[in-house]
């Protein structure tokens, strides 16, 4: 099994709402990311969790919250978003040990109304 | 900061051959990947290199030269179906799994 799976596929929510993104692999990696990406621009990366541990926080604001509660799973909480927060969030995960391929989900269409 | 370029589009013709260009200034470097995304879809891994020269996977070749901070993705014997978005990203060092992805460049093959 190589699916990185995430749910929902498509969301809209209101600023004052809150709601979870949630990813899951079954490949054993020990390494998971979230990637924010918006239209016709490259993947830009908010978090990675190493051995369910936070390592890596790129100066996201704190209305996105992320959460790895074991080694399969990877949410990412929201609350009190953002119109410009519109846009399609990418989980990954790779093997953690060095630098891997990274495997990739499909993805959640995020919509800020 | 980081810097990574390719060119944004390129046209190329079925059967033909492309090359696709990177080059990146980072602070710290381990290795270059390329991946592929066709439109709506999640980024695919075509290769990693992290030693100088040449990398030959199928229809696909990386090369890499670390001393002049370039890259590129070699696609032979273009099909339709190749016809998406290539990113570079590099991995930077104080940190494997820190990849910044390169501004991406358009491919469309033409019959």
């Amino acid at each position: 099994d190589t699916e990185v799976t995430q749910t929902p596929k498509h969301l809209v929510m209101g600023m004052t709402n809150k709601k979870s993104l949630k990813c899951e692999q079954h490949m054993g990696h020990r390494a998971m990311y979230w990637y924010k990406q918006k239209a016709k621009k490259p993947p830009e990366l908010m978090f990675v969790y190493s051995y369910e541990k936070l390592s890596i926080n790129e100066s996201v604001p704190s209305r996105f919250s992320p959460e790895c509660p074991n080694s399969s799973l990877l949410n990412l909480h929201l609350h009190a978003l953002q119109p410009e927060d519109s846009a399609l969030y990418l989980c990954a995960s790779s093997r953690g040990q060095g630098a891997d391929e990274q495997y990739f989900g499909p993805g959640t269409r995020l919509t800020v109304t | 900061g980081q810097n990574i370029d390719q060119p944004t589009e390129m046209t190329a013709t079925e059967g033909a051959i492309v090359q696709i260009n990177c080059t990146y200034q980072t602070s710290g470097f381990n290795g270059l990947f390329w991946y592929q995304q066709h439109a709506g879809e999640a980024p695919t891994f075509l290769s990693y290199n992290v030693l100088d020269g040449l990398e030959e996977k199928g229809r696909f070749s990386s090369f890499l030269s670390r001393s002049k901070g370039y890259s590129y993705l070699l696609l032979k014997e273009l099909q339709m179906k190749d016809s998406a978005s290539y990113l570079c990203a590099v991995s930077l060092s104080g940190g494997y799994q820190k990849v910044t992805f390169g501004t991406g460049t358009k491919l469309q093959v033409i019959p």
